[in-house]
């Protein structure tokens, strides 16, 4: 069974601009979640998704957004980067979301300059 | 908010010695997530604990859970290199699908 795979793998931006990131989930996992690590604050949660509802959100400001779409594969936008946004954004799966092991992607580098 | 702490954030040892790495979590939870990380890599899932006193081990490692303590533990037996890498706790704070990580801990095995 194919693992989470996230695209793309490392991106580097400017100051002001947005970023999509994309994430595709094991298969027949229906829970999508977004984490961002940075070695400043750790890893912190971002949202959660399933059957394309937003179930929670962390503490983030609106600038960052995602979605799911009906085949369960998710995205996470990041509109007027800033210089903070660098990170390593992390995308796990897992069936229902709630009281089981989440599978994490290989993860999106993003370097905001 | 649930908060989860882990300690020590760093850990350097020789190999061949054994330590615990402690996960303290506070909220009422049932169950505990055990993942490990290699530098610049992703999470890998290590063990699910899913009960007070549950106890899982795979090779070296051995991890615990104590629910009324609130309490996880990853114990390292006779350290090798390759578990060298950070190790994270992970609770779920209950109904909310949002898992807390916890700070992670270094470990830095030297031969």
């Amino acid at each position: 069974k194919a693992g989470v795979t996230q695209t793309p793998r490392y991106l580097i931006k400017t100051r002001g601009q947005q970023v999509t990131l994309s994430c595709s989930p094991i298969s027949g996992h229906r829970s999508v979640s977004w984490y961002q690590q940075t070695p400043g604050q750790g890893l912190q949660f971002l949202f959660e998704y399933f059957s394309e509802t937003q179930r929670n959100k962390g503490n983030f400001p609106g600038r960052f957004s995602g979605r799911q779409f009906s085949n369960s594969r998710s995205e996470m936008n990041v509109s007027t980067l800033e210089l903070g946004d660098s990170a390593l954004y992390l995308c796990a799966s897992s069936l229902k979301g709630a009281e089981e092991t989440q599978y994490f992607g290989p993860g999106t580098r993003l370097l905001v300059l | 908010e649930l908060k989860v702490e882990q300690n020590p954030l760093f850990l350097s040892m020789q190999e061949g010695k054994n330590y615990t790495i402690y996960c303290n979590y506070s909220t009422t939870s049932d169950r505990l997530y055990w993942y490990r990380q290699d530098p610049g890599k992703s999470l890998e899932s290590l063990f699910v604990l899913l009960s007070n006193g549950a106890v899982k081990q795979e090779g070296r490692l051995m991890a615990s859970l104590d629910t009324k303590a609130r309490l996880s533990t990853l114990h390292i037996t006779a350290a090798v290199h390759d578990l060298s890498a950070t190790y994270f706790c992970a609770v779920e704070a209950p109904g909310t699908y949002k898992y807390i990580f916890g700070t992670g801990t270094r470990l830095k095995v030297l031969a």
